[in-house]
């Protein structure tokens, strides 16, 4: 069955730092988000992005943060100048095309910013 | 703007025993409800969905979810727990936009006792 896959798991970085995290999403997927979960906290979106562009971004989705589908396959998002509260989970997902269905999540980056 | 409200943060039941994970919503326009499981260090699973339909809806590993309009409420059951279904629960609701972003529910976390 296909899966959402990222990588790294785990990703441990010095505050400041850029760091990107990488997303494969099903490959005849159309949309795809970015959403993180703090540690002991609910899952927040963070952007969607559809046809090579952002269709949605939340208000924690700031100057810090970019995506981008640099290829036909992955999709990856940016954090430029990592800071401590940036630590969490992030979860990429992605869905088909038109119609009201569910994402599909990966398994998720453990991002911990020291 | 959509929300979600789990009440209960923490749900105990004893194996074999009926269980019941609350859930209510705040959406305009007509509600698109999913359930996701998250097993400690793993990724969102889809459950199941209400997008239209039976008010009854069934999903994966024997769970079901009750949609009520009139109470705007979307509760997840299961006749017979299992251990196995310990985990962490999350209601989300999506936006009826092409973008179709997920608000998720503080998460319910479900202990079934042997």
């Amino acid at each position: 069955e296909p899966e959402v896959t990222q990588t790294p798991s785990h990703q441990v970085t010095q505050m400041g730092q850029e760091v990107i995290l990488r997303c494969v999403p099903i490959s005849n997927h159309l949309y795809f988000y970015w959403y993180r979960q703090i540690l002991g906290q609910k899952v927040e979106f963070l952007v969607s992005f559809y046809n090579n562009e952002i269709s949605e971004k939340s208000e924690i989705f700031d100057d810090q943060f970019s995506v981008e589908r640099p290829d036909g396959s992955n999709f990856t998002l940016k954090i430029r100048s990592t800071k401590l509260e940036d630590s969490a989970m992030y979860f990429c997902a992605s869905r088909p095309g038109l119609g009201l269905n569910e994402q599909f999540f990966g398994p998720g980056t453990r991002l911990t910013v020291l | 703007a959509q929300s979600v409200a789990q009440p209960e943060d923490q749900v105990n039941v004893a194996e074999g025993n009926p269980l019941t994970v609350k859930c209510t919503y705040s959406v305009s326009g007509n509600p698109y409800l999913f359930w996701y499981v998250q097993y400690p260090n793993r990724g969102l699973q889809f459950l199941l969905k209400y997008i239209t339909g039976d008010n009854l809806v069934k999903g994966s590993y024997g769970f079901e979810a009750e949609f009520n309009k009139s109470q705007t409420s979307f509760h997840l059951k299961k006749p017979s727990a299992l251990v196995s279904d310990s985990a962490l629960y999350f209601c989300a609701v999506r936006d009826n936009t092409n973008a179709g972003k997920s608000t998720f529910g503080d998460g319910t976390t479900l202990t079934v006792k042997p």
